[in-house]
């Protein structure tokens, strides 16, 4: 079983409606991150949590600790917010990994 | 930006012959890793260093060694490519809880 999963796996939106992905781990956690990669692009980290509630733009992270799950929330979705979107948790203890989620693929057709 | 540069960025190579692929940082940040990237599989972990000459295995270790002689620097070496070696290569560091990617290197073994 991974140690961290997202879901759903692929995403198909029409522009305008709000979406949101979801990323559970089953793992200690110091923190959480989530990463945008366009197809055939770099990997940019949009968020880094730990605990709580961020907000930039259109895009709403969030993280419950207690139940290991946190969710990544777009509102007013655009076409150019088609991507590969990523969790990756940053392992509690001495080794402070990276664990990968799988990625959840995003289509906003306008 | 952080300061994370790959290269080279693209490779095509021959069946049996080695490879090396560098990541190099500016951050002096103390962890480094290597991961690949497949369709469906998601972004896998290769080797990571916690220090300079102190390196460990991933989940996917075998046909790779990686070194790092000093903290910019983290080599990941092909001793023998192989097809199923045909991949998109990340690097990243990460410091606490900061983490940052590099661009990536496509590499094609024939």
């Amino acid at each position: 079983k991974n140690e961290v999963e997202q879901s759903p796996q692929n995403l198909t939106a029409q522009e305008g409606e709000f979406i949101t992905i979801n990323c559970s781990y089953s793992v200690g956690i110091s923190a959480l991150h989530w990463l945008q990669q366009h197809p055939g692009g770099g990997i940019v980290s949009l968020f880094m949590l730990s605990s709580g509630k961020k907000k930039h733009g259109r895009l709403i992270a969030t993280i419950n600790i207690q139940e290991k799950h946190s969710s990544l929330h777009i509102t007013a979705s655009h076409p150019r917010d088609s991507a590969v979107y990523i969790c990756a948790v940053v392992l509690q203890g001495g080794s402070e990994k990276l664990v990968f989620g799988k990625g959840t693929k995003l289509t906003v057709n306008p | 930006d952080a300061g994370i540069t790959q290269s080279p960025r693209h490779k095509v190579t021959e069946t049996g012959t080695p490879v090396t692929l560098r990541c190099h940082q500016t951050e002096n940040h103390r962890y480094m890793y290597w991961y690949r990237q497949d369709p469906g599989h998601g972004l896998r972990l290769i080797h990571y260093s916690y220090g300079v000459k102190d390196t460990d295995k991933g989940e996917v270790s075998d046909g790779y060694s990686v070194s790092r002689s000093k903290t910019e620097d983290f080599l990941l070496t092909l001793e023998s490519a192989t097809s199923s070696q045909t991949s998109v290569y990340f690097c990243a560091i990460s410091e606490g809880l900061d983490a940052y990617f590099g661009p990536g290197t496509r590499l094609t073994v024939l």
